[in-house]
């Protein structure tokens, strides 16, 4: 099956440096990656759709200038949080799409990625 | 955001018993998608249902696409141990802009 890999697994940054997250797609290419936020014991929030190519699409609420989203290939799209605080740490997932024209889109996810901001 | 309607929220059972959980929505959706995630780590896919009425399988795992498409539900048979996890439906009406169930927690007692 389709496999997606995020990097690094887990990070510690100091309060206000920013952290970049990667998430690539290993062995398809993926025009479309999505990136979550899952905060303990709740289900994951979508943050962000990535669009190769162009610019990504936020959902409401989510701060486009804190949270850099860049998807300069089909195979890799970067989250990057800039001037973390602490309230930034979190667990964040991304995931691609993957489909064929008998199957359909079926979406794949990366290991997640733990940030502590300290 | 919009969720969809999964239940139990949680299910604390007898190793060797089966499970099911469901999951339902107004809205209609073109794919249905069960994921298990283990603490810290990514939700995993199990099943993927893309037609309605779609009766599907994996090992142990049974999922089915309702045919209104508007729910889904997965049953595990003969739970054991390493079933334990968060369970989450999740609906893509798009091309992978899914909507999640908020999870059904199962524990499993040896």
């Amino acid at each position: 099956g389709a496999v997606v890999s995020q990097h690094p697994s887990r990070v510690i940054c100091k309060s206000g440096t920013s952290v970049k997250i990667e998430c690539r797609s290993l062995d398809f290419q993926a025009t479309t990656m999505f990136w979550y936020r899952q905060f303990p014991k709740q289900s994951l929030m979508l943050m962000a759709t990535s669009n190769e190519g162009s610019k990504a699409t936020y959902e409401q609420g989510v701060e486009k200038d804190k949270f850099l989203i860049n998807h300069a290939s089909l195979t890799l799209s970067t989250l990057t949080v800039t001037s973390a605080h602490p309230e930034d740490s979190s667990f964040y997932i991304c995931s691609a799409s993957y489909g064929t024209e008998r199957r359909g889109n079926t979406i794949y996810f990366g290991e997640g990625s733990w940030l502590t901001v300290v | 955001g919009q969720q969809l309607n999964q239940s139990p929220q949680s299910m604390f059972i007898q190793e060797g018993e089966d499970v099911s959980m469901n999951c339902t929505s107004s809205s209609i959706f073109n794919t249905w998608l069960w994921y298990k995630q283990d603490p810290g780590e990514g939700p995993v896919l199990l099943i993927a249902l893309y037609k309605a009425g779609e009766l599907t399988s994996n090992g142990r795992l049974t999922a089915q696409f309702g045919i209104t498409r508007k729910d889904s539900f997965l049953n595990i048979s003969a739970s054991i141990p390493s079933d334990v996890g968060i369970y989450f439906c999740a609906g893509n009406m798009s091309q992978g802009n899914l909507i999640f169930g908020k999870g059904t927690k199962l524990s499993v007692k040896p």
